[in-house]
């Protein structure tokens, strides 16, 4: 059952342009998300997160939304830059006492075309 | 500060065989996860550690085992390896449980 779904495998934008990634979640107990980027041969990154009290964080040109309600998350890079061509995944925490587990997606590879 | 560090990056091995893998958290950092990777999986959760204690176990068979040392590093053993246990294993440490992850590069490793 997968609990964290990023139902893109694949996203190609042009350089400068805004690049949208999404993510949808089914348990509502998740409490905390984060986005990872990573690079072939790489561990993940840790790019940015979001609390479940928050709609928005923005750091730099990446902003996450959180919609509780969709069990949408979505993570704008704006502009995009060839630079940011990489997969994203996409992680959630669930906040039940005693489990502290990320449960990760299954990642979007974006491609910034120059 | 350094990151977490993983040993060996690479690895071939064949069915049967056992496999131990090393993680070095980053300074400070007292929980160490693991995660398989594989191909369309993303990441899956296998272990994590706090203290040397088990926190959380995935669900993986029990041939997938680990451990962690009083200085915080620690160790995953695959035993009778499989076709399938071929993946990218990845190791993240947090300075708690509830804290941001930060990974490891990870090792490769090829059952043959």
């Amino acid at each position: 059952d997968q609990q964290v779904k990023q139902n893109s495998p694949s996203l190609s934008v042009q350089e400068g342009r805004i690049s949208i990634l999404n993510c949808d979640y089914t348990n509502s107990m998740f409490d905390y998300f984060l986005w990872y980027k990573k690079y072939p041969a790489e561990g993940p990154t840790f790019l940015i997160s979001i609390s479940s009290i928050k709609d928005k964080n923005e750091d730099g040109r990446f902003t996450v939304f959180l919609n509780k309600s969709a069990k949408h998350l979505s993570l704008h890079i704006v502009p995009s830059q060839p630079g940011d061509s990489a997969v994203y995944f996409c992680a959630a925490r669930p906040k039940t006492s005693g489990t502290y587990k990320y449960i990760f997606g299954t990642g979007t590879r974006l491609k910034v075309l120059a | 500060k350094a990151g977490v560090t993983q040993t060996p990056r690479y690895l071939i091995k064949t069915r049967g065989q056992q496999v131990t893998l090393s993680c070095s958290p980053i300074s400070g950092h007292r929980s160490v996860s693991w995660y398989q990777q594989t191909p369309g999986q993303g990441l899956q959760f296998l272990f994590e550690y706090f203290s040397e204690t088990q926190r959380n176990k995935g669900n993986f068979p029990g041939r997938f085992s680990g451990r962690q040392f009083s200085n915080s590093r620690s160790e995953m053993n695959v035993s009778t390896l499989e076709l399938g246990d071929s993946a990218l294993y990845l190791c993240a440490s947090e300075r708690t449980p509830q804290e941001t992850q930060y990974f490891g590069p990870g090792t490769r490793l090829l059952v043959l």
